[in-house]
């Protein structure tokens, strides 16, 4: 039982380019989230998917996309990434979208040059 | 004004003393509160719920102060293993709902 996995765990861009950054949860749950994590800011919701097939803008998702791809899998997508973006992403889970734990996957490290 | 807010410390105790953290938040109709713990370059991980009669779990103590709108994080008799950040985490703050909203966390340094 691995909990919530991320790749890739560190991942340097130029501006410009794309890139995907996947998560999948092995604890059968209905609601997936993405945040970002940046100094003197907090952990900041990005997306989230409360049940497999819907997804929901979090407080900063411009520069996003986000995917459902089934109920394990749920992945970020920067289009055209901007050193604004450099910044730690966590990946987390919860039973249902009403479920107060969030069971966070060990972040991916992204610099954008 | 943030939604959350912390003493990013750092809190620089010696093993075995008694440390409190406070956070306070802004929308009196936040329903649930939290306190997450992070270390160093890894994942936030649900510490304990805060429940307006107070919550303890072994030397944590959790407390509620909603007129005030403020919680708090006692920890007795440090450990080592202790040093963290420790996030204050309100539930429903921003537009209601089921959102978590997180600070930016508080950092302790449990010292021999």
């Amino acid at each position: 039982n691995a909990g919530v996995t991320q790749t890739p765990k560190f991942q340097v861009l130029k501006t410009g380019q794309s890139m995907t950054l996947q998560c999948a949860q092995d604890m059968n749950h209905n609601s997936m989230y993405w945040y970002r994590q940046d100094p003197g800011m907090g952990l900041r919701l990005i997306y989230y998917s409360a049940s497999e097939g819907t997804t929901d803008k979090g407080e900063v998702p411009n520069g996003y996309n986000v995917s459902r791809l089934n109920k394990r899998e749920f992945s970020l997508r920067l289009e055209s990434a901007a050193p604004s973006q450099t910044s730690v992403y966590f990946c987390a889970s919860s039973f249902d979208y009403y479920q107060e734990t969030q069971y966070f996957g060990p972040g991916t490290r992204l610099l954008v040059l | 004004r943030k939604e959350v807010e912390q003493d990013p410390g750092p809190f620089n105790v010696p093993e075995g003393a008694t440390v409190a953290f406070n956070c306070t938040y802004s929308n009196s109709a936040s329903q649930s509160f939290f306190w997450y713990r992070q270390d160093c370059r890894k994942e936030p991980k649900l510490l304990m719920s805060v429940y307006s009669s107070g919550n303890e779990d072994g030397r944590f103590t959790a407390q509620l102060n909603r007129a005030s709108q403020y919680i708090s994080l006692l920890i007795r008799d440090s450990k080592l293993s202790d040093s963290a950040t420790y996030l204050c985490v309100a539930k429903g703050l921003t537009g209601g709902g089921n959102k978590l909203t997180f600070g930016t966390g508080t950092q302790l340094k449990v010292e021999l």
